[in-house]
């Protein structure tokens, strides 16, 4: 068990739906990254937040939104969904300036 | 921009020695870390390497160059758990980690 919590672990939901998933980080991180995993495919990096406030931005399309709470807690929507968006979503958490990264079991997304 | 390679695919032997390599093309990189990944599951960090040289974690070793922009992690005394996909990937000074596409590597019996 990493610590890091993602809710829900799996989603169902139609095109043109919108969805959000949850991360509750390890406890005491305070950065919290966003990754996408399509089928057999690599992570890609989505979003990084850090103590509430946008670190860093990959490829993440502008239907796709983040924030991350005074809790820590930080959640991603998704918007306007499209088949192409199913994937497993990885949220991991570290502390600042550590090399190690915990990630999340995932929540897999599937969209029909 | 910054991107990472990787071998798709890696198969060997129970017992045998096994590297995984992995290629970056971007200076930015302040380390080099490797995560494993079982189907299914989450990825699980196994080593990082910030200086150039060998690392050596129980049966897995991770080594750096950072002239060549090329890193390996090494796999001993293979079992058939450690069939899963292998991730190099690079630590953007703190703000994210760039991942390389994995490698699967299959143990056989």
């Amino acid at each position: 068990d990493s610590g890091v919590t993602q809710t829900p672990k799996h989603l169902i939901t139609a095109t043109g739906q919108r969805v959000t998933l949850r991360c509750s980080p390890r406890s005491g991180d305070l950065s919290v990254y966003w990754y996408q995993q399509s089928l057999d495919q690599g992570l890609q990096f989505l979003i990084q937040y850090y103590n509430g406030e946008e670190r860093a931005k990959g490829n993440i399309l502008e239907r796709f939104s983040a924030q991350q709470f005074p809790d820590l807690h930080s959640e991603l929507n998704l918007s306007s969904l499209e088949l192409g968006d199913s994937a497993l979503y990885f949220c991991a958490s570290s502390r600042y300036g550590s090399t190690e990264a915990f990630f999340g079991q995932g929540t897999r997304l599937t969209v029909v | 921009g910054q991107s990472l390679e990787q071998p798709s695919e890696v198969t060997a032997v129970e017992g045998a020695i096994v590297q995984i390599n992995c290629t970056y093309q971007t200076s930015g990189f302040y380390g080099l870390s490797w995560y494993q990944q079982h189907d299914g599951g989450a990825p699980t960090f196994l080593s990082y390497n910030a200086l150039d040289g060998l690392e050596e974690t129980g049966r897995f070793s991770s080594f750096l160059s950072r002239s060549d922009s090329y890193g390996y992690l090494l796999l001993q005394e293979l079992q058939m758990k450690d069939s899963a996909s292998y991730f190099c990937a690079g630590d953007n000074y703190g703000q994210n980690f760039v991942f390389g596409p994995g490698t699967r590597l299959s143990v056989l019996p």
